[in-house]
């Protein structure tokens, strides 16, 4: 059964650093993106970007081009999404979820997704 | 990039009647080679991960009732639901998945008279 399971719940304040986490089973970690998505307080779902574990190939929207670090950890089969320096608009659920494969050419659409993390970021 | 418009942005539905959500694609999202629109379509319920209902912009989900489906092709999809029931009242959302940089419409919420 293939599941993502996500890291729990954060308080920060403006300025904090933060990683948070994706731990993947039940397939072949390598071979499948694996895609980070917000979700602002009453708002809709927005793509941040993607990683490809196997050679770490890593695309991000344009929104957020330079705001966060998407990585991953083969060896442990997780994923991470991280932040250097927290704003109080980073307040938001971010889930992870499948993508495309198996192979960096087979798309496919978001089958299997965490449960979200829920990141608060307020003085 | 692939820029998603949903209509309507939201829409009220009485109980047995019929609901229909528009999807527009920047670009067409029909693969030549395999025949195939990569277009999803996902609910989401207040405080739930987005359940994926439709893949290949008309291949309903494991589970899904029969009462949901998509159609449409290259850059204009729907999905209907057909005598909507109480437990439809969510958020839905399409997807592309033509590339890995997959991009949401900006969600319909159907609610229940």
């Amino acid at each position: 059964e293939v599941q993502l399971v996500q890291s729990g719940a954060e308080v920060k304040k403006p300025g904090e650093s933060l990683k948070i986490s994706c731990k993947a089973s039940g397939y072949y970690f390598n071979a499948y993106w694996i895609a980070w998505v917000r979700q602002m307080p009453g708002k809709g779902l927005e793509w941040m970007g993607v990683i490809f574990p196997d050679d770490f190939d890593t695309r991000y929207s344009p929104s957020f081009q330079g705001q966060v670090t998407i990585s991953a950890d083969n060896s442990i089969n997780t994923a991470y999404l991280q932040w250097s320096s927290l704003k109080a608009s980073d307040t938001a659920i971010y889930f992870c979820a499948r993508g495309g494969g198996p192979g960096r050419d087979n798309y496919e659409p978001n089958t299997y997704w965490g449960q979200g993390a829920l990141v608060t970021v307020s003085s | 990039d692939i820029v998603m418009t949903q209509s309507p942005d939201s829409l009220t539905v009485s109980l047995g009647e019929r609901a229909t959500i528009n999807c527009k694609s920047s670009q067409s999202l029909f693969f030549t080679s395999n025949n195939k629109n990569y277009l999803g379509w996902f609910q989401q319920r207040p405080g739930q991960p987005p359940k994926l209902l439709i893949s290949w912009a008309s291949i309903r989900e494991s589970g899904v009732p029969d009462r949901f489906s998509g159609s449409g092709s290259g850059t204009d999809f729907t999905l209907t639901i057909t005598s909507v029931q109480a437990e439809d009242a969510a958020i839905y959302y399409c997807q592309h998945f033509y590339d890995a940089l997959g991009a949401f419409g900006q969600g319909t919420k159907v609610e229940i008279k």
